[in-house]
């Protein structure tokens, strides 16, 4: 019953921005996107959610189409730390579905 | 520290032991969770807490886990009878419910089973 389809794999430069899609195209009114990574052997890490309106955070920026049935997440200036597997997840805080369903992610790999 | 810990880091057993997982969420938060990851998996949902009641138990894979909470805090994931299908991370996450319920996660227990 995945909710989001990303791909699986993407390369970026190191120093150039990575936008990394997501479709949720089933997605409801009471779903917020989240998106988290996952560094190897480390416990996965919060990076930023968003309703429907745009956010940016220290780590990064998140684009929600008006439709809300897409997003982006977008690393500004990708470094070599950042290679990990990139998770998009919608659940909803206001339906009492409070759990984390992760799919299988984008593997991001980040090159010198 | 202030994030959310868990212990041990490594546990190995052999098959038909039981195995107790432990961790202390971040100060505070109202709501605790256990996922675990199996080798080259994505994360599976096991138990949810909301102060020391599992409204959400959907996640337990057989009766041989249980979980609880307790004083709102410390959790423990007891696994009876272990099989090596058990064989996972087995991480830990706690939330404010009320603050965009942003799961901070714990670095898991590497469980083996021989």
């Amino acid at each position: 019953d995945a909710k989001t389809t990303q791909p699986t794999s993407m390369d970026c430069a190191e120093g150039r921005a990575a936008n990394l899609p997501c479709n949720h195209s089933t997605i409801s009114g009471n779903e917020y996107v989240y998106w988290y990574r996952q560094i190897h052997s480390q416990g996965p890490q919060y990076i930023i959610h968003g309703l429907k309106n745009n956010e940016t955070n220290e780590m990064a920026s998140l684009i929600i189409t008006e439709d809300r049935k897409s997003s982006t997440l977008i690393l500004p200036h990708a470094t070599l730390r950042d290679t990990a597997v990139y998770y998009c997840i919608v659940s909803g805080i206001r339906s009492n579905d409070y759990k984390l369903s992760f799919g299988a992610g984008t593997t991001v790999t980040v090159r010198a | 520290g202030a994030g959310v810990s868990q212990s041990p880091s490594n546990k190995v057993t052999e098959k038909g032991k039981d195995v107790e997982l432990r961790c202390d969420p971040i100060s505070g938060h109202t709501a605790l969770y256990w996922y675990r990851q199996s080798l080259g998996q994505g994360l599976e949902f096991l138990i949810y807490f909301q102060g020391n009641s599992a409204p959400d138990k959907s996640g337990l894979p057989s009766d041989r886990f249980s979980a609880e909470r307790t004083g709102g805090s410390v959790s423990t994931l007891t696994i009876q009878r272990t099989q090596q299908e058990d064989s996972a991370v087995y991480l830990c996450a706690s939330s404010f419910l009320d603050r965009g319920n942003i799961q901070y996660f714990g670095a898991g227990t590497r469980l083996s089973v021989l």
